[in-house]
């Protein structure tokens, strides 16, 4: 069974700019979790989807949004880059009904 | 706010036992989780305590009071493999969505 896929592995952007990352959840799974987690710190929810509609959002600004796609794949959009966003975007999937998440292995984004 | 406290760095010998603790506050709890990170690698899934009391898998347990807001997770005969950073995670509503505290570093020595 394949896991949680995301790309890219590594994005560079320049302030102001926007960055697109994506996610494949695991087959089965229709909720996508998204995280942020700066360098040496824990995790912070961002988005939560799940059967294409958003269902929860972290406390992040709204220049952070995302959509899921019928297949459960997700997008997420960062919008006029801040150098604080550079940080490794984590996505997850899980089966509704259970609490355990799998992740994947990220999106590094930098912004210079 | 939501706040979740562990200790930042746990140091243990290989073969020992280690535990690592979580205490919480949030505003809601349905369960805690425990995640494990090695460094450059994706969170993956340990434990879920939804009530009180322990559970075990394998040479892992871990172990919820909702009375008392804590929780930890136990590691038996450790290796040198265990060395990783350790996550507790609150699950505070029905959605799902977790509120990580921010890790704690466990080094395996030989």
């Amino acid at each position: 069974e394949a896991g949680v896929t995301q790309s890219p592995t590594h994005l560079i952007k320049t302030r102001g700019q926007q960055a697109t990352l994506r996610c494949s959840p695991i087959s089965g799974h229709t909720s996508v979790y998204w995280y942020q987690q700066a360098l040496g710190l824990g995790l912070q929810f961002l988005l939560w989807y799940d059967e294409g509609e958003e269902r929860n959002r972290g406390n992040f600004p709204p220049r952070f949004s995302g959509r899921q796609f019928p297949n459960y794949s997700s997008e997420l959009n960062v919008n006029a880059l801040e150098l604080e966003d550079s940080a490794l975007y984590l996505c997850a999937s899980g089966p509704l009904d259970r609490a355990e998440q799998y992740f994947g292995p990220g999106t590094r984004l930098t912004v210079t | 706010g939501q706040s979740l406290e562990q200790p930042s760095e746990v140091t243990a010998v290989e073969g020992a036992i280690v535990q690592i603790n979580c205490t919480y506050q949030t505003s809601g709890f349905y369960g805690l989780s425990w995640y494990q990170q090695h460094d450059g690698g994706a969170p993956t899934f340990l434990s879920y305590n939804a009530l009180d009391g322990l559970e075990e898998t394998g040479r892992f347990s871990s172990f919820l009071s909702r009375s008392d807001s804590y929780g930890y997770l136990l590691l038996q005969e450790l290796q040198m493999k265990d060395s990783a950073s350790y996550f507790c995670a609150v699950r505070m509503d029905s959605s799902y969505k977790l509120i990580f505290g921010s890790g704690t570093r466990l080094l395996v020595r030989p």
